[in-house]
This record gives structure tokens, sequence and C-alpha cells, in this order.
């Protein structure tokens, strides 16, 4: 079945620990993002990324790291230097329309939840 | 500045009820899409529709209906004789021409009690 998969459905985290989310699609769709989300703030914008070795931050991108050296993988490392990193991390993946040249609706993978022990 | 308003937080209705989830969309772009996604307990956000700022018809999906008013940038989401599998956040979310990614709204909390 074609969908994004993200690994581990939890993670756990020590203090000054780098960890990485995995996100798998095979949708072949071109962008690919990461998202963060925390209870009523809604989802915001880490990292995006349109094709391959190419991407730029969204609003909260310190702290994190991405890279994008293939189509279907898009990785999302935490970095010790996010200083508040339990929260769910959703990864989603969108085409692009030629109707409108823009991309459309997003598809989401199952999340992935940090927690800092 | 781009901005998705979902003004109400929490709705409790109980099963059977009409109701009806608002969002406003603020943009100075013309061309953009608006989208409706459902998050059940699992945690997984689920696509429900896409409409785009040149069409304003009403669209009906079984239970579910939306409305688009571009005067108004309002994009609003009706769900009728709800049930208790309808309890989930929804958000609503949206992309400019001149965006990169979607934006979303900070979600509506519906509980439907039997």
């Amino acid at each position: 079945d074609g969908g994004i998969t993200q690994s581990p459905k939890y993670l756990f985290r020590k203090e000054g620990q780098n960890v990485t989310l995995s996100c798998e699609q095979n949708l072949n769709h071109d962008a690919m993002y990461w998202y963060r989300q925390d209870p009523g703030q809604g989802l915001r914008l880490i990292y995006y990324s349109q094709i391959v070795n190419d991407f730029q931050k969204g609003d909260i991108a310190e702290g994190y790291s991405v890279s994008r050296e293939k189509k279907e993988s898009f990785p999302l490392t935490v970095t010790s230097a996010q200083k508040n990193p339990t929260a769910f991390y959703l990864c989603a993946s969108s085409r692009g329309d030629r109707e409108f040249g823009m991309n459309t609706e997003a598809f989401f993978g199952q999340g992935t939840r940090l927690t800092v022990v | 500045a781009q901005k998705v308003t979902q003004a109400q937080t929490e709705i409790s209705v109980v099963e059977k009820e009409d109701v009806t989830l608002d969002c406003v969309y603020e943009t100075r772009d013309t061309t953009y899409y608006l989208f409706w996604y459902k998050q059940p307990p699992s945690g997984e956000l689920v696509f429900l529709i896409r409409r785009n700022s040149f069409d304003e018809q009403n669209e009906i999906s079984g239970r579910y209906s939306w409305n688009f008013q571009k005067s108004t940038s309002s994009f609003n989401f009706t769900i009728t004789a709800s049930q208790v599998v309808d309890s989930a956040v929804y958000f609503c979310a949206a992309l400019s021409k001149a965006g990169t990614a979607l934006i979303f709204g900070k979600g509506t909390t519906l509980s439907v009690s039997s």
C-alpha cells in the first residue's frame, strides 16, 4: 500500500542526546515536511523539502536538522540544542498540482511521540 | 502575514446534533488552497477535503458538508447528525501560491456523546 511510514512510534531521549526520526514515503511525492504538534498549538512547520538535496527551514527549525538524499526519505534529527523536544512529530508529503503550479494536500504518517527522560 | 483561525477550541454535542466548525484564512494572495483534516485519538491526520480559492461551490460528502465564501475567507465544515465516531480534533489548513508548506489553525476538539 502507498503511504508514509514514520518510525519509531515512541522515542525516549536522554538529556544531551541527539535522536533521529525516520520518515519514508512511497507515494512518489516531491515535497516532504516535518511538523511538530504540542497540545493546543496546532501544527508548526520545522523543515520543508521540495526536491532531493534541498530543504528550507520552517518556523521552528532551531535545534533540528534534516537531510534529503533520496526522494523517498526525509529523516529529522532532534539535536541536544533543542531545549524542549518533548512533542508529537508528524511527517508529511505532497504532490505538485499543474493547474495552479503549487503543492496540494499533504498526507501524513502516524507520527512519532518523543519524550525526554 | 498569513493566518488560519479556528475560533472554537472545543465543542461538545450530543449524538444526532448538527455541528459547524469555523475556519477563517487571512491572506492577501488570490490563489490558494484550503483543507480540512481530522485527527482521531490515534494521532494520524486524515485528509478530508481540498478547496481552491476560485471554487465557491458547496461540497457534500455523506454527513459532511463544506461551505467556502471567498468574500469572508471562511471555509466552514458542517457535520450533520453527528456520531460518537466523529469525536476528534479537526484542523483547517491553507496553502497559498506564495507559500511553501501548509499552515494550520490550532484545531477544534469535537466531543460527541451518546
